[in-house]
């Protein structure tokens, strides 16, 4: 069966600093990825999303970027963190599109202070 | 108006209860429908796909009607359980042809004792 897993679970980090969040799939090949972020209160918003290795498309402007070094490997990063940047961010993969829908990871909590 | 939009509640009701939730998506060319759950800081998990048909899982039913574009889900007979987030999602194609996941920001349920 297919897992996912997300990396750390918590993460209190000053502003300035760098961010690197992983995720990894498992039992699966060649899976969709993407990373959402969900701020407090709020929906979730799409920040990146993966078809394949190497390729990676951005939704919105930010401080943020991904990278996938490996089929399932999915990476977060920043070279600075913002308050702004505070929120539950989220991995989450699918069977191409996501016509059986997405399945996500345990996620992040990360508070920028 | 928003792509997919959900009354967000809260939705107070007592255990044993029938409750429906509805969503409404502005975009006739969606073609997959899903009903997600989110309890509180945890990630989103799948509780059903809506079929046209209509579908039911236990105390968990699940209607599309695509003349008026809205999906609803019905939950019977509720638990102390079911209390959580109920997230719409609508799977559409974009300009270039890509299919994404549209997520409603949610529906709050709380089941009281």
């Amino acid at each position: 069966s297919q897992t996912i897993h997300q990396w750390p679970a918590t993460l209190v980090q000053p502003v300035g600093s760098p961010l690197s969040l992983e995720c990894t799939v498992e039992g699966t090949s060649n899976p969709n990825l993407y990373w959402y972020r969900q701020a407090a209160g709020r929906g979730l918003q799409l920040l990146f999303y993966s078809v394949g290795i190497g390729q990676i498309s951005s939704e919105v402007p930010q401080n943020l970027s991904a990278s996938r070094p490996q089929d399932r490997q999915f990476i977060l990063s920043s070279k600075k963190l913002l308050l702004s940047d505070s929120g539950f961010y989220l991995c989450a993969w699918s069977i191409g599109a996501g016509v059986y829908g997405y399945t996500f990871g345990s996620g992040t909590r990360l508070t920028v202070v | 108006r928003k792509e997919v939009e959900q009354d967000p509640g809260p939705f107070n009701v007592p255990e044993g209860a029938t409750v429906a939730f509805n969503c409404t998506y502005s975009n006739s060319a969606s073609q997959s429908f899903f009903w997600y759950r989110q309890d509180c800081r945890k990630e989103p998990k799948l509780l059903m796909s809506v079929y046209s048909s209509g579908n039911e899982d236990g105390r968990f039913t699940a209607q599309l009607n695509r003349a008026s574009q809205y999906i609803s889900l019905l939950i019977r007979d509720s638990k102390l359980s079911d209390s959580a987030t109920y997230l719409c999602v609508v799977n559409k194609a974009n300009a270039g042809n890509n299919r994404k996941l549209i997520w409603g920001l949610g529906t709050s349920l709380a089941v009281n004792p």
